[in-house]
């Protein structure tokens, strides 16, 4: 069953506190994207990539940092420099960057208090 | 930087009235996507616009690329209340880095039967 899955759902964490957003495709896609979504702000590029070791800032990179070890990974680790990480975070995949759909994961919602 | 824009932020109707929603870019864009996201879900793909003034229908939705390919819209005939939920459109947003996708702040739909 094909598809991309964000770990955990919900994630509590305490202020000051890194924590890592785990997303993984079993697509073959060669582009991953991490986006934040807040009310009213529609869907905010944090990183991307586009291939295996190679990624690049979005539009609200700081305080957040990603890898791309492996082509089926894509972790996303919000620091404690994040001023305001409570958020919903959604992963997505396309099989090239901009020409075909992408496909998302179920989300992330990430509380710190 | 490369902006993309809808219009109206919400939009409430009675079921059975029209619906359109209108994206515009800063620049020309290559194609441009269009998504749905329910509540308390993730974005999922509804179609895709490469053409100058092409026209695609969906069932009762129907979407438009502009003869510039820098604006878009969505039509929906006859709503139902299953077309609750919030559309985004996107497109290719190109930086000195590489190309991702951008979204807009999309358009909630609240539909009343």
């Amino acid at each position: 069953d094909g598809g991309i899955t964000q770990s955990p759902k919900y994630l509590f964490r305490k202020e000051g506190q890194n924590v890592t957003l785990s997303c993984e495709q079993n697509l073959n896609h060669d582009a991953m994207y991490w986006y934040r979504q807040d009310p009213g702000q529609g869907l905010r590029l944090i990183y991307y990539s586009q291939i295996v070791n190679d990624f690049q800032k979005g539009d609200i990179a700081e305080g957040y940092s990603v890898s791309r070890e492996k082509k089926e990974s894509f972790p996303l680790t919000v620091t404690s420099a994040q001023k305001n990480p409570t958020a919903f975070y959604l992963c997505a995949s396309s099989k090239d960057s901009v020409n075909t759909e992408a496909f998302f994961g179920q989300g992330t919602r990430l509380t710190v208090v | 930087g490369q902006q993309v824009m809808q219009i109206p932020q919400y939009q409430h109707v009675q079921e059975g009235e029209d619906f359109t929603t209108y994206c515009n870019s800063s620049t020309t864009l290559s194609n441009i996507q269009w998504y749905k996201q329910r509540p308390g879900g993730h974005p999922v793909f509804l179609i895709q616009l490469v053409k100058s003034g092409e026209v695609k229908k969906q069932k009762r939705l129907t979407f438009q690329f502009g003869e510039a390919k820098k604006n878009s819209s969505l039509h929906i005939t006859a709503t139902q209340t299953t077309d609750v939920g919030t559309y985004f459109c996107a497109g290719p947003s190109l930086n000195q880095a590489g190309t991702a996708l951008i979204f807009g702040k999309g358009t909630t739909l609240s539909v009343s039967s």
